[in-house]
This record gives C-alpha cells, structure tokens and sequence, in this order.
C-alpha cells in the first residue's frame, strides 16, 4: 500500500518550453501533496504544498508563475514547469499525505523525475 | 525552526565493517517524528524507518539498527557488516508538531563501501 507515482520518470525539453510532471496516489486519498526539488549531491528542499482543490502554498524565494501547481482530485497533483531554462534542470520529486493516517506525519515519496533542459 | 544536521558527508568503509551515520535534530516541539530514508543511484527515496518523539527505545531491524537519544537531540543509525548493496546517500529527517505536515530533511551522508 501507499505507492505514489511520478509521471515521467526523466523528460529532457527545449530552453523556452514547458514540461508537466504527474504525480499520483494509487492506492490512498491524500488532500495534501508536496513538490521537492534536488539538485546533484544536494539534499531535498520543499518547493511547495499541494492543496486539494485550493492554491498552492509556495516556500520562500520558489516562483509561483514559474512552477504552476494544480491538485484537482484527491489523487492527482501536476507540477508544470514554464518556459524552462538549464537551471531548471533537477530532480523533482513529489510526496503525499494519507488521509487516514495523518497523525503518523508520514510522507509517501514517488520515485522521481530527472528534468533536463538544453 | 527546525533543523537537522548530518555532519558527514562522506563515509568510506570496505566491505564488513561496520558503519554509524549521525543526525542531529532542532525543534521546539514535543511532538515530533524523525525518519531515515536511503537514496541509491537511482534516485527513488527508500523508507527505512520513523521514530517518534515518545518512543526512545532503539530499534534494531536485520543489519540495521537505531539510536534515538532525546537527550542529545540525535538519531543515529548504524550498519553492521556492511554490504556493497549499501553504497548509497542516507537522508535524516524531521517531522515536527501534531500532525505535522512538513518535512526537514538533513543534507545527507553518501556512504561508499567498498569491496
């Protein structure tokens, strides 16, 4: 139980396009997902809070416009990256909540997407 | 503000040895979760273990095994006879509050054994 998925595993775009990463909950509700970044040899660091049905919460110094988050179902968060640029290049990584245990503080991680940007 | 330190970047150890990855946590609450992922070459978070902030008796799981010490605000994790299969970054990390939703990971130790 608790499998979170990431769609796709790596994507390699074009300097100027946009690129959207899924992120799933198979098998669990979760109101709350999160987006991390990781850079080569850096540890993970939030970029935002995925709410259901609300706006993103974005942490200090991620841009909004940039990274657009939409949490339209219990089970779907989507992490659009516009107009990338090479140093958007990083590995993204999602994370869920379940509802039915949230007092455990427990984060489901998905496997991750390698974003390359040329 | 919470905070976690892994002081060690780098460990090498050949293969057998034994290994202890230090974490040290921040937080003003009492209620409190730590956990320890591993992260191999892949790239996919492998959860190892979660330890709350009531429970400080050690755990021991197979070739791994915990030390929760509230007194030192630390949660270190050891290795016993280290395997080459071990070879990846081990992340500490802290989950403060009821309920609380947000994650403070340390910036990891990348362990290499060697054969």
């Amino acid at each position: 139980g608790a499998v979170v998925s990431q769609h796709p595993s790596w994507v390699i775009c074009k300097s100027g396009t946009s690129v959207k990463i899924e992120c799933r909950s198979l098998d669990f509700q979760a109101t709350t997902m999160f987006w991390y970044r990781q850079f080569p040899k850096q540890s993970l660091m939030l970029m935002a809070t995925s709410n259901e049905g609300s706006k993103a919460t974005y942490e200090q110094g991620v841009e909004k416009d940039k990274f657009l988050i939409n949490h339209a179902s219990l089970t779907l968060s989507t992490l659009t990256v516009t107009s990338a640029h090479p140093e958007d290049s990083s590995f993204y990584i999602c994370s869920a909540r379940d509802q039915g245990r949230l007092e455990f503080n427990e984060q489901y991680f998905g496997p991750g997407t390698r974003l390359t940007v040329t | 503000a919470q905070k976690v330190t892994q002081a060690q970047t780098e460990i090498s150890v050949v293969e057998k040895e034994d290994v202890t990855l230090d974490c040290v946590y921040e937080t003003r609450d009492t209620t409190y979760y730590l956990f320890w992922y591993k992260q191999p070459p892949s790239g996919e978070l492998v959860f190892l273990i979660r330890r709350n902030s009531f429970d400080e008796q050690n755990e021991i799981s197979g070739r791994y095994s915990w030390n929760f010490q509230k007194s030192t605000s630390s949660f270190n994790f050891t290795i016993t006879a280290s395997q080459v299969v071990d070879s990846a970054v081990y992340f500490c990390a802290l989950s403060a509050g009821n309920y609380g939703q947000n994650f403070v990971f340390g910036p990891g130790t990348r362990l290499s054994v060697l054969p």
